[in-house]
């Protein structure tokens, strides 16, 4: 399995409340990504990263922000979190010359009541 | 707009068979296409990758049939295995150093012993 460790695993926390999950690499891989996974939708891209401070807007970003102060960290925050942000959060590593094959995280397990 | 999907949502076979997981994709201009194995309480995983001029390829007792007519994307698991038994995802990448892809909803293998 790549390097990929997500923390923390489970969480949960009331509306209004910020949260930070966070995702390490040890692959030094240069891009690595924040999706969410919801049922009845596909996985989500929140966030990714081309390097150390290069960060990039998804699909769903709205409510999120990222920062990637080193190589191996990429930190997804949600700055107030809402109910409708209770969902799976996996991160994902790639490296330029393989660029197809994404390796994932075991996934943070969200829950906002 | 452009948009990923699956055919069915879930496949029962009984161990042994070949299983076919079928996605249509609709961006004519995506050039590779991916699928990816997602097990309960993990992460995805990459299995195999077809390039758009590719019609066939195939793995480890896996092939990916890619018909740009009718824009359809399948994937085929010889002698299915109790291990097999996961969601299956489609995803899609374009070109021009995009390294996102877009995912559909995945379909659920069932394997019965």
């Amino acid at each position: 399995d790549a390097g990929i460790t997500q923390s923390p695993r489970h969480k949960v926390t009331e509306t209004g409340t910020p949260v930070t999950l966070r995702c390490h690499q040890t692959e030094n891989h240069r891009y690595m990504y924040w999706y969410r996974q919801d049922p009845g939708h596909g996985l989500r891209l929140i966030h990714y990263s081309y390097g150390v401070k290069d960060t990039d807007k998804g699909e769903v970003s709205d409510g999120y922000s990222v920062s990637r102060s080193k190589t191996e960290d990429f930190l997804l925050t949600l700055e107030s979190a809402t109910s409708s942000q209770t969902s799976v959060y996996f991160c994902a590593i790639n490296d330029r010359n393989v660029q197809n094959e994404q390796y994932f995280g075991p996934g943070t397990r969200l829950t906002v009541t | 707009g452009e948009s990923v999907g699956l055919h069915l949502p879930t496949l029962s076979v009984q161990e042994g068979d070949n299983s076919i997981i079928n996605c249509a994709y609709s961006n004519s201009a995506s050039d590779y296409f991916i699928w990816y194995k997602q097990e309960s309480g993990k992460g995805p995983q990459f299995i195999i990758d077809i390039r758009s001029n590719m019609d066939k390829r195939q793995g480890q007792r896996v092939t990916v049939l890619l018909n740009k007519t009718v824009k359809h994307l399948s994937l085929q698991i010889a002698a299915t295995q109790p291990g097999d038994s996961a969601v299956y995802f489609c995803a899609e990448k374009g070109t021009g150093g995009s390294y996102i892809p877009t995912f559909g909803r995945g379909t659920s293998l069932i394997v019965h012993p």
